[in-house]
């Protein structure tokens, strides 16, 4: 099925280890985002990639790096993991346009299944 | 700066009643979009509608309808005869339509809604 994958799905690091999120798209999407989920903190954007070759950070960047490995994939890379970092990472890639044929699905993101991160 | 209020942090009903969940944006932009999503106790994000700020009808899709006020800045959502497998946290979220491949979805907290049986 088309869509976001994301791995792995659960990790448990301890403080000062690293780590990278994957995450592929095959809806041949433009855009490219990372977002972690806190309780009570709703979705905050950590880093996007409006198109391949560029990166920008969101609200949340510090402690986290990512690259836009090409059209398809975005990895978050966390180089030295802390506890506040402790959340579920989302993934999400959304086709830019406002005409064509798709148009209803225009700027709808479309996520992973989640990544649930411990640090120790 | 853009910004959406999900005051309801958590709503519990019994199952059949209709229950409704507010949102509240800011935006200097004139022309935006908004969004509902529902996440399941399974954790993923499900998309449920996109709205553009230049179509203020009122959407309806089963037992779920959208309520766009402009002039309050709100896009609320109700379900009627609420069903267990309702039971879900709620996300709105706003992004500018003409910011191009830039533009962000801002996200609010979030409403967990419990259908009770």
């Amino acid at each position: 099925n088309a869509g976001v994958t994301q791995t792995p799905k659960f990790q448990v690091l301890k403080t000062g280890q690293s780590m990278t999120l994957q995450c592929a798209q095959d809806m041949n999407h433009n855009s490219m985002y990372w977002y972690r989920q806190d309780p009570g903190m709703g979705l905050r954007l950590i880093y996007y990639s409006a198109s391949e070759g560029t990166t920008d950070k969101g609200e949340v960047p510090n402690g986290y790096n990512v690259s836009r490995l090409n059209k398809r994939e975005f990895s978050l890379r966390l180089e030295s993991a802390a506890p506040s970092q402790t959340s579920v990472y989302f993934c999400a890639s959304r086709r830019q346009g406002h005409s064509g044929a798709n148009v209803l699905s225009a700027n709808v993101l479309t996520f992973g299944a989640g990544s649930r991160l411990t640090v120790l | 700066a853009q910004k959406v209020t999900q005051a309801q942090t958590e709503i519990s009903v019994v199952e059949k009643e209709d229950v409704t969940l507010d949102c509240v944006y800011e935006t200097r932009d004139t022309t935006y979009y908004l969004f509902w999503y529902k996440q399941p106790p399974s954790g993923e994000l499900v998309f449920l509608i996109r709205r553009n700020s230049f179509d203020e009808q009122n959407e309806i899709s089963g037992r779920y309808s959208w309520n766009f006020q402009k002039s309050t800045s709100s896009f609320n959502f109700t379900i009627t005869a609420s069903q267990v497998v309702d039971s879900a946290v709620y996300f709105c979220a706003l992004s500018e339509i003409y910011g191009g491949a830039t533009n962000k979805l801002i996200f609010g907290t979030g409403t967990l809604l419990a259908v009770q049986p």
